[in-house]
């Protein structure tokens, strides 16, 4: 089975704090992706990664940063922690092709 | 620009009952549309997979289909648990692997 593993289910952070959230894959895939999820928004793409060291936009960027330094491990970084960044935060990847995405357990991040 | 709505928003029915959810996307270019599940608090979980040159898949009670030409997708669940009671999410995926998504249809099954 395909395992996408985030570091953390739960996190509680202060405002200004820089947060780090980790995700990795076992599969070998190509493609990585971090979405957030808020009530009544739906998933919104924030980052995306092709390949190692290569990063693009999604929809949200604004607050956030991505490293890609292995094939099988996508960070998000806030910066700087805000109130408005209190989500929840999912992990997903697929192999290159038209083949299934999937998904971490996601990380419930509450900003304080 | 794609966009991918899911009606209805919530849905109850009483177990046992065969219901559809539908997706319905703008652009028919696409790669393939994947039906993911939902539980609360949790993440996705991968239900079905059709790609663009496909009309349906199944597995057990779980049927999909596609219609590109018209924009839409729908998940049959035969004989309702309350088991299935989750989120369903439909998304489609474009090309350089991104997922546009819907907004989901909340669904709970009565015992």
């Amino acid at each position: 089975d395909v395992k996408v593993t985030q570091s953390s289910r739960y996190l509680v952070k202060r405002t200004g704090e820089k947060v780090f959230l980790e995700c990795v894959q076992d599969m070998d895939h190509e493609n990585m992706f971090w979405y957030r999820q808020d009530p009544g928004l739906g998933l919104r793409l924030i980052y995306f990664s092709y390949d190692v060291k290569m990063k693009e936009k999604g929809d949200i960027p604004e607050g956030y940063s991505v490293s890609r330094e292995k094939k099988e491990r996508f960070s998000l970084i806030l910066e700087s922690a805000s109130t408005n960044q209190t989500s929840m935060y999912l992990c997903a990847s697929t192999p290159q092709g038209s083949d299934e995405a999937f998904f971490g357990q996601g990380t419930r991040l509450t900003v304080v | 620009k794609q966009e991918v709505t899911q009606i209805p928003a919530a849905l109850s029915v009483p177990e046992g009952e065969n219901l559809v959810l539908n997706c319905s996307f703008t652009d028919s270019a696409i790669y393939n549309l994947q039906w993911f599940r939902q539980d609360p608090g949790k993440g996705l979980t991968s239900l079905l997979l059709i790609q663009s040159s496909q009309r349906e898949q199944t597995s057990g009670r779980l049927n999909a289909s596609l219609d590109k030409s018209s924009g839409r997708s729908t998940l049959y669940i035969a004989a309702s648990q309350p088991g299935d009671s989750a989120t369903y999410l439909c998304a489609v995926r474009r090309g350089g692997g991104k997922l546009i998504f819907g907004q989901g249809t909340e669904l709970s099954v009565k015992p």
